[in-house]
C-alpha cells in the first residue's frame, strides 16, 4: 500500500546551517505531498505542499520538490533559524497514518 | 481564517469513565474530517475518517465501540473514548478538509489524554 519513509530525527544544528529532511514515498498513482510543521506547544499546520511532479513547494524559506523518478519530496533550507526548531512531518496523502516526524533544534 | 479548534488540550481521567473531544471547523465547512492517535516518539495513526452526515470508516485494529466518533454537521466532530483504561492514554489530534480551503488539511492542536 500506500506509505512514506521520513528521515529519522532528532536532528540538531546550529544557526544558518543548511538543512534536508528525507521523504520518500510509495504510491500506486500520483498522490499531493506535503510536509507539515509542529511548533513547541502548537498545533500541526500546512508548511508547503505539490501537487503534481516537478512542482516546488516553498514557504519561510523551505522548499522542496516532488520528483516523480526518484519518489521523494525532501524538505531544504538554506540558512536555519532558532524559531525553525520543530516537528517536521512528510506524507503523501491525507487519508494515511504518517511517521512520528523529524524533530529539528537548531541552536544559536 | 479557516482553523480548527480542538477541546480539551489536556484531559486526566479515572478508568472506566468515558471522554469526549470536540473538533470544530472555524470559518469553513469541513465535509471530512480524521481522527489520529499518537503514543510517545512514535507515529501518528489515522483511526477513523468521518464524513458530515455519515457513520464514521475505522482503520483496521481500531474499535469502533470503544472510540466512537460522530459528525453530526459540516463544523464540528466529536470522538468519545468509552470505559478508558490506562492503555488509551495518548495524544488524539483531529484534522478537517474541505474545498473551501482548498482542499488542504488543517489540524486541530491535540488533547492529551491521560487515565489513572
Amino acid at each position: 500500500g500506500d506509505s512514506v519513509t521520513q528521515m529519522e530525527g532528532p536532528v540538531t544544528l546550529s544557526e544558518e546551517a543548511f538543512l534536508t529532511i528525507n521523504c520518500t514515498y510509495t504510491a500506486t498513482g500520483y498522490p499531493s505531498l506535503f510536509w507539515y510543521v509542529q511548533y513547541p506547544g502548537e498545533g500541526l499546520q500546512l508548511l508547503l505542499k505539490a501537487t503534481k511532479a516537478d512542482d516546488k513547494g516553498s514557504n519561510k524559506g523551505f522548499e522542496a520538490t516532488y520528483r516523480k523518478e526518484t519518489t521523494s519530496f525532501h524538505l531544504e533550507k538554506g540558512s536555519v533559524q532558532v524559531s525553525d526548531s520543530a516537528v517536521y512531518f512528510c506524507f503523501p496523502d491525507y487519508k494515511l497514518s504518517f511517521g512520528a516526524g523529524t524533530t529539528v533544534t537548531v541552536r544559536a | 481564517g479557516a482553523v480548527v479548534s480542538q477541546h480539551p488540550s489536556r484531559v486526566i481521567c479515572k478508568s472506566g469513565t468515558s471522554v469526549k473531544i470536540e473538533c470544530r471547523s472555524l470559518d469553513f465547512q469541513a465535509t471530512t474530517m480524521f481522527w489520529y492517535r499518537q503514543f510517545p516518539k512514535q507515529s501518528l495513526m489515522l483511526m477513523a475518517t468521518s464524513n458530515e452526515g455519515s457513520k464514521a470508516t475505522y482503520e483496521q485494529g481500531v474499535e469502533k465501540d470503544k472510540f466512537l466518533i460522530n459528525h453530526a454537521s459540516l463544523t464540528l466532530s466529536t470522538l468519545t473514548v468509552t470505559s478508558a483504561h490506562p492503555e488509551d492514554s495518548s495524544f488524539y489530534i483531529c484534522s478537517a478538509s474541505s474545498r473551501d480551503v482548498n482542499e488542504k488539511l488543517l489540524f486541530g492542536s491535540g488533547t492529551q489524554l491521560s487515565v489513572l
